[in-house]
Formats: C-alpha cells, structure tokens, sequence
C-alpha cells in the first residue's frame, strides 16, 4: 500500500516570502500521479499543483511550483511570494496510474501553513 | 459552470440513527468519489461511483453504503450511527475515472454524531 508523510505539520512565512513545504512517499509503483491540494477554512479542498510521475519537469503554476525528486520518492511544495490568501492546510496526495484503484487519492497528514503580515 | 455541491453542509445526529448525504457533481462529470476526514485518521477514501456501479471501495464497515443516480448524482448513507463517525465527508468529482483526471471537491458535510 503506498504512504504519504508530511513531517511537518505547521510552518509559518512572511507576507512575500518563499516558503517550501515538505512531503515524501512510498510505492513500487512506476506510474502514478501526484498532487497538492489546499484546504482553507472554507473546507473546500482546491487543487494546487499536479505532477506526472514520468515526467521529469517539475510542474509549476504561477507562484506555486515543485521539486519532485522521484528517486528519493521526494515532493515538495514551494509558494513564492507569498500572500495572506494561502494561509491554509496543505495536504499532499498520491493517486496510481494502476488501472481499477486509480479512483482513490491517498493523503498525507497536512500542513497547516501560516502567512505573517 | 456550478462546482460540486453537497448537502447538508451540516447535520447533527445522535447515535444508532441513520444518514444520508447528497453529492451533486459538476455539470458532465461521471465519477463520484467520497472521503471521510477526521483529525484522528486524516483523510481516507470511502468509495468511488462511475455510471451508477461502485468501482473501488475503501476499508469500511458495512454500514457505509451508497449510490449513484442516472443523473451523476451521488448519496452516501451510514446506518447505526457511532460517535466516531463524527467527520467532514468530502465528495469529488471527475469527467471519468481514472487518475489523469483530476478530482474537484465539494465543501463537505460536517457530521456530528451526539
């Protein structure tokens, strides 16, 4: 069964800063999608940032860009300039390209991210 | 285009009763999947609905069942009602299944269980 770990449960940026948030995972899997996701207090969960784990470029999406290291089964989470609005839980999650439990996201515990005035 | 709309956003229930939840997903998409998130447990994948056939389910007991309509419409019900199945239950819904294709979530449903 794969494993998401966010080791980091809290972290806190100023406003306009960089901040990089961290989460590694485990599978014997070769294919297989991976994604950040944001939950403010709305509760909503909303799509940040997808990657393709057979693609070596990192996705980027306007501040919000990724390091996937798939050797060291490594996925981090950098928001650039960062503002009051991504004050949120960060969770990310693991979806397998393996067909019939390709429907189900595994996630990680969350990162609450705090932004600083 | 409306996103995914669930309902009640919030329900209060006591223990034995039952429960159903509604989950109406964005206009042309086909697949339906459910989430439970607790702070104890996090997030865990329930079940995954596509043309009305349950296609994957997660390790629940029993008493979480559900369905989904000609319409794309999905409900997700829970008999015998226990404390522990106090959460926010999450809906997402995709065009297809398959994991090329992204998940977009409702805001949930906040269950408490008295």
């Amino acid at each position: 069964a794969q494993t998401v770990t966010q080791s980091q449960p809290e972290m806190s940026v100023q406003e306009a800063e960089t901040v990089t948030l961290s989460c590694t995972y485990d599978t014997s899997e070769s294919d297989y999608y991976l994604f950040w996701y944001k939950q403010p207090p709305s509760r909503q969960m909303i799509l940040v940032i997808r990657q393709e784990a057979y693609k070596q470029q990192n996705a980027t999406e306007n501040r919000f860009s990724v390091n996937f290291q798939k050797a060291a089964k490594s996925f981090s989470l950098k928001i650039s300039d960062s503002q009051l609005g991504d004050a949120a839980m960060y969770f990310c999650a693991y979806r397998s390209a393996v067909s019939g439990t390709a429907s189900k996201l595994t996630f990680g515990t969350g990162t609450r991210l705090q932004v600083m005035l | 285009k409306a996103g995914v709309t669930q309902t009640p956003r919030y329900l209060i229930k006591t223990r034995g009763q039952q429960v159903t939840l509604s989950c109406s997903p964005i206009s042309g998409h086909r697949s339906v999947s459910w989430y439970q998130q607790t702070p104890g447990q996090g997030l865990q994948f329930l079940f995954e609905y596509f043309s009305e056939t349950q296609r994957n389910k997660g390790n629940f007991p029993g008493r979480f069942s559900g369905r989904q309509f000609s319409n794309s419409r999905s409900e997700m019900n829970v008999s015998t009602l226990e404390l522990g199945d106090s959460a926010l239950y999450l809906c997402a819904s995709s065009l297809v299944p398959g994991a090329q294709n992204i998940q977009y979530f409702g805001a949930g449903t906040r269950l408490s269980v008295l």
